[in-house]
């Protein structure tokens, strides 16, 4: 059963150490989504890759918020220093080429910074 | 600028009945809309989309979508609700030529035995 795989689940931190959270996308898929979900703000893009290129982060704080895809197989989506507003969760998904907007996503990583 | 609204954020139905969760669409030349559902601590799942062709989409779980065009809407529909759908539900469009998918606010969908 193929599915994304984000870790950790669940990430509490203090303000100003630095989060990483890690995601597999499905084997195979070529296109990576960033999201981040808050009640104030609902689903909001943070950056996407396809074939491990950047195409768009332009919805992500570039301050403090970076995304990469060392191979295939991982993309991380780091914050440093961390600040309280960060708390949300964070969703990867996955898309192949022929039906990238039919994206699976994972579980999330439900992060909050105190 | 493509976005999806959605008006209700809140669907109460009793099992068994029919449900409709809203959706409305503002975009520029031919619009992409898809319909994601959303489990407790779970990712979104998608459910069905509209790209071209028939106006009465079908999709995962027995749900279907209709687009109208005059109304630029693209409803969410089931004939008999189950207390397993009770879920969050998320409208989207595609941003324009892009990969991107911009999503509604949601609406929370409760179903009652």
């Amino acid at each position: 059963d193929a599915r994304v795989t984000q870790t950790p689940r669940h990430k509490v931190t203090e303000m100003g150490q630095e989060v990483t959270m890690r995601c597999q996308p499905i084997l195979g898929h070529n296109t990576v989504f960033w999201y981040r979900q808050t009640m104030m703000q609902g689903l909001e893009l943070l950056a996407y890759f396809r074939n491990r290129a950047p195409l768009d982060d332009s919805g992500m704080p570039k301050d403090r918020f970076s995304a990469e895809m060392p191979d295939a197989t991982l993309a991380t989506l780091k914050i440093q220093p961390s600040e309280p507003r960060d708390s949300a969760v964070y969703f990867c998904a996955s898309g192949s080429a022929a039906k990238v907007t039919e994206a699976f996503f994972g579980q999330g990583t439900r992060l909050t910074v105190v | 600028a493509q976005s999806v609204a959605q008006p209700e954020d809140q669907v109460n139905v009793a099992e068994g009945n029919p449900l409709t969760v809203k959706c409305t669409y503002s975009v520029s030349g031919n619009p992409y809309l898809f319909w994601y559902v959303q489990y407790p601590n779970r990712g979104l799942q998608f459910l069905l989309k509209y790209i071209t062709g028939d106006n009465l989409v079908k999709g995962s779980y027995g749900f279907e979508a209709e687009f109208n065009k005059s109304q630029t809407s693209f409803h969410l529909k089931k004939p008999s609700a189950l207390v397993s759908d009770s879920a969050l539900y998320f409208c989207a469009v595609r941003d324009g030529g892009t990969d991107k998918l911009i999503f509604g606010t949601g609406t929370r969908l409760q179903v009652f035995p």
